[in-house]
C-alpha cells in the first residue's frame, strides 16, 4: 500500500515566482490536507480538501490557493513567493480520523 | 488563537530510562490529540492518538489525556537511541461535523535525545 507521495522533493524559485506542489493520497483516502512548516516550528494548517472542495482553511493568504482532483489527489499553489515561504510544504491524507504525512516538498525562495 | 504549547527542549534521557513529553493547549472544545515524531529532515509519523480522558498504551508509547487540565502526555519506556527525535503535539479542531478530519493545531515540538 503506497503512502502519501508528494513532489517534487525540493525547490528553488526567486522571490515573485509562482510554484505549484503536488500530493497523492494514500489508497482510500478522500480528505488531503496541506501544512506549512518553518524551520524550527510545528507544522501550519493551510487548507484541507475534501470531495474536491476547500472545506476549512488556515490563516494563509490568497496567495495560497489549491484544488483537488477526482482521484483525490491534490495541487498546492502559491503566486507572488515571498522569502517568508520558505519552508517545507506537508501534505496529509486522512480517513476515520488520522492524518498521515507524505515527505514534503522542501522549498527555498531567493 | 488556539494554542498547543510543548517545552522545546532539549530533553535528554539515559537510554533504556522512561522519557516524558507533556504538551499543553487552549482549545476546550478540541476533541482529538495526537503525537507524531519527526525525525531531522523528515516529516512527522503519527506514532499514537487519544480521543478520550485516561491512558491510551501501544508497545512503548502510552499517551495520557486530562480534558480537565487541557493537558496531553506521551510516555516512552525503555528509551532507544532511535526514538531521538523531535515529538510534536496536535490537537484537533473540535468541530463535530469534522470529527476526525479536523485542521491540526500543533506545537513547535520537543527535542529528544536518548543518550546510549
Amino acid at each position: 500500500d503506497a503512502g502519501v507521495t508528494q513532489s517534487p522533493t525540493h525547490l528553488i524559485k526567486t522571490r515573485g515566482q509562482q510554484v505549484t506542489l503536488r500530493c497523492s493520497p494514500k489508497s482510500g483516502h478522500d480528505t488531503v490536507s496541506w501544512y506549512q512548516q518553518a524551520l524550527g516550528q510545528g507544522p501550519q494548517f493551510i487548507f484541507q480538501y475534501y470531495e474536491e472542495e476547500e472545506r476549512q482553511r488556515g490563516n494563509f493568504p490568497d496567495r495560497f490557493s489549491g484544488h483537488q482532483f477526482p482521484n483525490y489527489s491534490s495541487e498546492l499553489n502559491v503566486n507572488a513567493l515571498l522569502l517568508g515561504d520558505s519552508a517545507l510544504y506537508l501534505c496529509a491524507s486522512s480517513l476515520a480520523g488520522k492524518q498521515f504525512f507524505g515527505p514534503g516538498t522542501r522549498l527555498t525562495v531567493l | 488563537q488556539k494554542e498547543v504549547e510543548q517545552n522545546s527542549g532539549p530533553l535528554s534521557v539515559p537510554e533504556g530510562a522512561i522519557a516524558s513529553l507533556n504538551c499543553t493547549y487552549s482549545d476546550r472544545g478540541s476533541q482529538s490529540f495526537f503525537w507524531y515524531r519527526q525525525y531531522s529532515g523528515k516529516s512527522p509519523e503519527l506514532i499514537m492518538s487519544i480521543y478520550s480522558n485516561g491512558d491510551k498504551e501501544d508497545g512503548r508509547f502510552t499517551a495520557q489525556l486530562n480534558k480537565a487540565s487541557q493537558y496531553v502526555s506521551l510516555l516512552i519506556r525503555d528509551s532507544q537511541p532511535s526514538d531521538s527525535a523531535t515529538y510534536l503535539c496536535a490537537g484537533g479542531e473540535g468541530r463535530i461535523s469534522n470529527f476526525g478530519n479536523e485542521k491540526l493545531t500543533f506545537g513547535t515540538g520537543t527535542r529528544l535525545t536518548i543518550i546510549p
